[in-house]
């Protein structure tokens, strides 16, 4: 079915070190993934995004890389600070044309940055 | 407006009450879809407007859950005789035509 989920649920580093989020997808009817960070009380905010035909995008200090033979995408975060303290979601925009650019999220991952 | 905003952001309410939640879109949205976060949880679709019609409501829980969208704007989501179960933080979002999609804040509903 279509799913998307995560190793994790929690992930504590220490300032400055990199973090590495996994997630873990069963549907491969999909054109891209995203991730997402939720701070507390606030709404998903927009990271990353990569399309499928993809296996490598980078931003200012995060990398999403998806592995479509194990259906597997992480997003890391170099020299992670404590602003970078938060719930990451990743979602899947599976093919479906009634829901338009409906998405399908994982669970979600809290990390925390130890000073 | 700058962003999507979502109103109450907070809501009480008695168990077998009705609510109305509201949500805001970026203007020139033409996408708006509604998202259930329960505690500690992702994030569960509800339904998706494309313009003021609805496609796509397979995600709405039960037939107490409905929305609606007028003028191609504004989106309300109304729980009609609210459960304990329906206790969670609501959000809405809203996209260009498949774009990327901007969160609201959420409204956190408590049932009592």
């Amino acid at each position: 079915g279509e799913s998307v989920g995560l190793h994790l649920p929690t992930l504590s580093v220490q300032e400055g070190d990199n973090s590495i989020i996994n997630c873990a997808y069963s549907n491969s009817a999909s054109d891209y993934f995203i991730w997402y960070k939720q701070e507390s009380g606030k709404g998903p905010q927009f990271i990353i995004d990569i399309r499928s035909n993809m296996d490598k995008r980078q931003g200012q200090r995060v990398t999403v890389l998806l592995n479509k033979t194990v259906k597997h995408l992480s997003l890391q975060i170099a020299a992670t600070q404590p602003g970078d303290s938060a719930v990451y979601f990743c979602a899947g925009r599976f093919m479906n044309n009634n829901a338009g650019n409906m998405l399908t999220f994982g669970g979600g991952t809290r990390l925390m940055v130890k000073p | 407006g700058a962003g999507v905003s979502q109103s109450p952001s907070n809501k009480v309410t008695e168990k077998g009450k009705d609510v109305e939640l509201r949500c805001d879109p970026i203007s020139g949205h033409t996408a708006l879809y509604w998202y259930r976060q329960s505690l500690g949880q992702g994030l569960e679709f509800l339904i998706y407007f494309q313009g003021n019609s609805a496609p796509d409501k397979s995600g709405l829980p039960s037939d107490r859950f409905s929305a609606e969208r007028t003028g191609g704007s504004v989106s309300t989501l109304t729980i009609q005789r609210t459960q304990q179960e329906d206790s969670a933080v609501y959000l809405c979002a809203s996209s260009l035509p498949r774009g990327e999609q901007y969160f609201g804040p959420g409204t956190r509903l408590t049932v009592t």
